[in-house]
């Protein structure tokens, strides 16, 4: 299955600035996905990245908010704007990978805190 | 609209005893079920899936889980118990009938497998 690489793992931000998390895939795939796995909460959709084209938000995340690059077929990146400590979470990278048995390969992800 | 609960937060179980996490399921048409297992930063990682077909399923590690669509549940289940089952599982739905590559997930449920 497709192997991913998420960077950085873990990192502790200041309010009001700005991270970048990166996404690399060792396989061209179609299909990104950003998750956002809030502090003892569940795993929801921030957005849907295609190559080539715009992200598609879920509802409830915004571009101003979560801007999203799709430069290839192997990478992408989340930025997570002017932040709060209530974006404190882990951020996940997924991709949509035919050669595994669900379809899916999700990142380690990023555990981000706010201070 | 398309979600699974987990109803406990915690499980706790002897090593060697058989263990059993609840996930329930509320979808519109036939459900697409699928387990996943969390371990301490590490990426989620696929355990198994449920489309049609037989009811009950296996995956990985030794882990089943039967479909009842009568109670509307996909219970993840092990004979046998090991320490190094200790991790956090999420039972998840898939929305066939809106963004395909969604997956809703539950809240999660905390195995604890004590020796």
């Amino acid at each position: 299955s497709a192997v991913i690489s998420q960077k950085p793992s873990r990192d502790i931000c200041q309010r009001g600035t700005s991270l970048t998390i990166q996404c690399q895939v060792d396989s061209q795939v179609t299909m990104m996905f950003w998750y956002r796995q809030q502090p003892g909460q569940s795993l929801t959709l921030i957005a849907t990245a295609n190559q080539g084209s715009e992200a598609t938000y879920e509802s409830g995340f915004v571009i101003d908010k979560f801007p999203i690059s799709r430069p290839n077929l192997t990478f992408s990146t989340l930025t997570v704007s002017n932040m709060s400590p209530e974006d404190s979470s882990i951020y996940l990278c997924s991709v949509e990978d035919r050669t595994g048995e669900d379809g899916y390969t999700f990142g380690s992800g990023t555990r981000l805190t706010v201070v | 609209a398309q979600s699974v609960a987990q109803p406990e937060d915690q499980v706790n179980v002897a090593e060697g005893n058989p263990l059993t996490v609840k996930c329930t399921y509320s979808v519109s048409g036939n459900p697409y079920l699928f387990w996943y297992v969390q371990y301490p930063n590490r990426g989620l990682q696929f355990l198994l899936k449920y489309i049609t077909g037989d009811n009950l399923v296996k995956g990985s590690y030794g882990f089943e889980a039967e479909f009842n669509k009568s109670q509307t549940s996909f219970h993840l289940k092990k004979p046998s118990a090991l320490v190094s089952d200790s991790a956090l599982y999420f039972c998840a739905v898939r929305d066939v009938f809106g963004n395909f590559n969604k997956f809703y997930f539950g809240s999660g449920t905390k195995l604890n497998v004590k020796p």
